[in-house]
């Protein structure tokens, strides 16, 4: 089975460190992107960025460059999601998502969600 | 605020028909695909239409999709008590916005 499972609920006090994981299985995972998408509570969803595992070639949204910082370990399938000092303003649920490339018509999508984590930022 | 634009709500009883409508710009929508995620309460966004109207393997036929220059739709025939879902579309945006944009989403209320 294709599928992204991700880290577990987190809460934290302003100004704290956190990275998130997403791992992937039952595919190569170093043959797709993987996005990160943000859910405040209550509100639409927020396409953050996304990395190439295969590289770590990596693409941020401008909302969120310099923020935080996207990473992968390809030896574990794994894709993080990183901040260096958290603020209240990022409590949200985080989605990582594979990227999907249809050749047949050069189209894409998010075909695989994992099951998100929630973050708690309060003080 | 989204870049896509949807109506909050909408409801429908058993057996209906509802349109969900996404309205964009000529830089989203109007230059690239459409696709739209169904959103369960408490889960994750799950793919059910690509490439403006294509559903992946197990999505039901009810769910039909189409794409008009800058503007986009969902309909869901046959209503069900189980697509009482939040809805967004999404597409890529300007480099502005970044590679990809959402709607806001779409509150479907099965009555």
């Amino acid at each position: 089975e294709v599928q992204l499972v991700q880290s577990g609920t987190e809460v934290k006090k302003p100004g704290e460190s956190l990275r998130i994981s997403c791992q992937g299985s039952g595919y190569n995972f170093g043959g797709y992107w993987i996005a990160w998408v943000r859910q405040m509570p209550g509100k639409g969803l927020e396409w953050m960025g996304l990395i190439w595992p295969g590289d770590s070639d990596t693409r941020y949204s401008p909302s969120f460059q310099g923020q935080l910082t996207i990473s992968t370990d390809n030896s574990i399938n794994t894709a993080y999601l990183q901040w260096n000092s958290l603020k209240a303003s990022d409590t949200a649920m985080y989605y990582c998502a594979r990227h999907v490339v249809y050749y047949s018509t050069g189209t894409d999508a998010f075909d695989i969600w994992g099951q998100g984590t929630m973050v708690t930022v309060s003080s | 605020q989204s870049v896509l634009t949807q109506t909050p709500s909408a409801s429908g009883t058993p057996g209906q028909r509802v349109t969900i409508s996404c309205s964009g710009s000529s830089s989203d929508i109007g230059s690239n695909t459409v696709t739209w995620y169904q959103q369960l309460p408490g889960t994750a966004p799950k793919l059910i239409i690509y490439d403006n109207d294509q559903r992946p393997s197990g999505v039901p036929d009810r769910f039909f999709a189409s794409k008009s220059g800058t503007s986009a739709s969902l309909t869901i025939s046959g209503l069900q008590s189980e697509d009482e879902a939040e809805y967004f579309c999404a597409s890529r945006g300007s480099n502005l916005n970044g590679p990809w944009v959402f709607g806001g989403g779409t509150k479907l209320t099965v009555l």
